[in-house]
């Protein structure tokens, strides 16, 4: 089975603290990614990597960074954080080619 | 318009009632598709991916027609268990590991 690895499941921060939320998979996955999910929003995509050192842009990657240095590491960054990023953090894998992706138990971020 | 989707629901069903879901994508490039199962406050999981000629998997079925840009999923016999957000998923482009996700369809199923 894949498995997708969140460092934390829940973490609290204060504005404007700089917060790494790290993930790992065990699969030689070349697609990794990094959600947020909110009530009522559905799930939004930050950024997305296909391959160690390359990144792209989600939907919404305001306020946020990302960095693939290894292939199966991808984390998330928040510069400084701030309050109306407080949310779940989903982090996925896939292989290439369309295939489904595979995502971690999630962070539950709160920035006080 | 949103590039996919589902009616929120919820669907309220008794145990052992046959239910059924639509999603309705907007990019006819769309590639693969795929039904996840999210649990309240839990990451969603691949329920089944979704095959031009229809695909079974027990008291699941999945059935995809690209002429009208929809999928569906048709629940037989409906458990306690399967009380869940369903969520229609629905990937785009050559590359295609980016996918969209719809909001889900909230499920509960009632002794």
């Amino acid at each position: 089975d894949v498995k997708v690895t969140q460092s934390s499941r829940y973490l609290v921060k204060r504005t404007g603290e700089k917060v790494f939320l790290e993930c790992v998979q065990d699969m030689d996955h070349e697609n990794m990614f990094w959600y947020r999910q909110d009530p009522g929003l559905g799930l939004r995509l930050i950024y997305f990597s296909y391959d160690v050192k390359m990144k792209e842009k989600g939907d919404i990657p305001e306020g946020y960074s990302v960095s693939r240095e290894k292939k199966e590491r991808f984390s998330l960054i928040l510069e400084s954080a701030s309050t109306n990023q407080t949310s779940m953090y989903l982090c996925a894998s896939s292989e290439a080619g369309g295939q489904p992706q595979h995502f971690g138990d999630g962070t539950r971020l709160s920035i006080l | 318009r949103k590039e996919v989707e589902q009616d929120p629901g919820p669907f309220n069903v008794p145990e052992g009632a046959t239910v059924a879901f639509n999603c309705t994508y907007s990019n006819s490039a769309s590639q693969s598709f795929f039904w996840y199962r999210q649990d309240c406050r839990k990451e969603p999981k691949l329920l089944m991916s979704v095959y031009s000629s229809g695909n079974e998997d027990g008291r699941f079925t999945a059935q995809l027609n690209r002429a009208s840009q929809y999928i569906s999923l048709l629940i037989r016999d409906s458990k306690l268990s399967d009380s869940a957000t369903y969520l229609c998923v629905v990937n785009r482009g050559a590359n295609a590991g980016k996918s969209t996700f719809g909001d889900g369809t909230t499920l509960t199923v009632k002794p």
